[in-house]
């Protein structure tokens, strides 16, 4: 069990372009969660799916960020335009199912906007 | 979701047992009480949850009040590994509803050889 693997580990973009981050979730977890943390807010959830479906993105900023999951075995965080207040650590995570809130963490992606 | 409060810093000796304490007095009855840590560079990491009882497992034995009000994660003989913030949260565990973990500031601590 390789755990939840998240890619790329950093990635630096400048002001004004477009950032994709991967996240591949524990084989057989159907829940899928973003958080993103930073210093001044700490750790902040994004959004999440479930068995692909979104189910809450209520922590997602409402421009420029989406997230998907075309499939079970990955999903991805995409920030358009990119600003230097979207620089920080974007967690993944994923857990069983539901009826249990274990999530295991990935390491984490850091993005840096220059 | 009921608010936990916990303290910011605790310090420690490598080899000392260590009491992390949590305040959770709005607490429902139908809410788990989580406590995940983390080091930096790294995603939280689970530790251990429980409802009522208390329950221990290889990393922490978590002693839950018995108006469950609060909460007390117990690390024995620590090493410099557990030094870590460590977030004590509560969520009510259903299945279909919204399942989102939410994080605090969690108590830092340190441990020193």
């Amino acid at each position: 069990n390789a755990g939840v693997i998240q890619t790329p580990r950093h990635k630096v973009t400048g002001k004004g372009q477009e950032a994709t981050l991967w996240c591949e979730p524990i084989s057989g977890h159907s829940a899928v969660f973003w958080y993103r943390q930073t210093i001044v807010q700490g750790l902040e959830f994004l959004t999440y799916f479930r068995n692909q479906a979104p189910i809450d993105d209520s922590g997602m900023p409402k421009e420029r960020f989406s997230a998907q999951m075309p499939n079970q075995s990955h999903s991805t965080l995409k920030i358009q335009s990119t600003q230097p207040q979207d620089s920080a650590v974007y967690l993944c995570a994923s857990s069983l199912d539901l009826s249990q809130n274990t999530l295991y963490f990935g390491a984490g992606t850091r993005l840096s906007v220059l | 979701d009921a608010k936990t409060t916990q303290p910011d810093s605790m310090e420690s000796t490598e080899g000392e047992t260590v009491h992390l304490p949590c305040s959770h007095a709005t607490i429902s009855g139908n809410e788990y009480i989580y406590w995940y840590r983390q080091v930096p560079l790294q995603g939280p990491e689970y530790v251990t949850h429980g409802l009522q009882q208390n329950t221990t497992n290889s990393m922490a034995f978590l002693a839950i009040a018995s108006d469950r009000k609060s909460s007390t994660l117990i690390l024995p003989h620590v090493s410099l590994r557990d030094a870590a913030v460590y977030h004590c949260i509560l969520r009510v565990a259903n299945q279909g509803g919204s399942a989102k973990l939410i994080f605090g500031e969690g108590t830092k601590l340190t441990v020193s050889s």
